[in-house]
């Protein structure tokens, strides 16, 4: 069964102090490991997909990184509309292809 | 193309009574899932679609739930007699399988409560 861990729960920054948000996973063949940024009463929105180990990309102050065993999403000097929860998903070549999202990690950016 | 549709966004419904769900796919994506997700957690596979065909369901996915999505196009989600643990955010993504590569992309969601 594929699982996905994220940590931490909760991160509070500062504007301007940059960070990582982690997503360890298991699962039998990769076929995507998903970012999305969800705000409060709203669905997901897709941020990136990686799909192989060494893989990056970016977005503004948002950088997705990918090993064998765990993604981190690096935000770098943030600014506090980037406050949202962020949830990492990966997608198995396993049985029916359905993601496992983890439960998210909640970033909270101070002025 | 405006991106994935859901209608409502909100529903209020009491305990025993029946409530409907509408999801409408960006219009060439071929695959349609449905997912519920609680406060403070992940989103939760019930169901998909590949065309009009439903190939997988969870078991989270009572018999008191059905979906369906009618000539691979929109796609609807029941509830029978709602029960108060079925208070939730029901989601809807949709993707476009290209073999090795499917990126889903969700609706606004329908937040559900039971009284």
């Amino acid at each position: 069964e594929d699982q996905v861990t994220q940590s931490p729960e909760a991160l509070r920054l500062q504007e301007g102090e940059s960070s990582s948000l982690n997503c360890s996973y298991t699962v039998s063949g990769l076929r995507g490991l998903f970012w999305y940024r969800q705000d409060p009463g709203k669905g997901p929105e897709f941020l990136f997909t990686l799909y192989s180990a060494g893989e990056e990309k970016e977005k503004e102050r948002l950088k997705a990184t990918l090993t064998k065993k765990e993604s981190f999403l690096h935000i770098t000097a943030p600014k506090p509309e980037d406050s949202a929860t962020y949830l990492c998903a990966v997608q198995g070549y396993g049985g029916s292809y359905i993601p496992t999202f983890g439960r998210g990690t909640s970033l909270i950016v101070h002025p | 193309d405006t991106g994935v549709s859901q209608d409502p966004r909100h529903k209020i419904t009491k305990r025993g009574q029946n409530v409907t769900f509408r999801c409408d796919p960006i219009s060439e994506h071929n695959r349609l899932y449905w997912y519920r997700q609680t406060l403070g957690q992940g989103p939760e596979f019930l169901t998909y679609f590949q065309n009009e065909a439903q190939l997988e369901k969870s078991r989270l996915l009572s018999d008191r739930f059905s979906a369906e999505r009618p000539k691979g196009s929109f796609s609807t989600l029941e509830i029978q007699r709602t029960e108060q643990g079925d208070s939730a955010m029901y989601l809807c993504a949709s993707s476009l399988d290209l073999g090795d590569q499917e990126t889903q992309y969700f609706g606004p969601g329908t937040r559900l409560l039971v009284l």
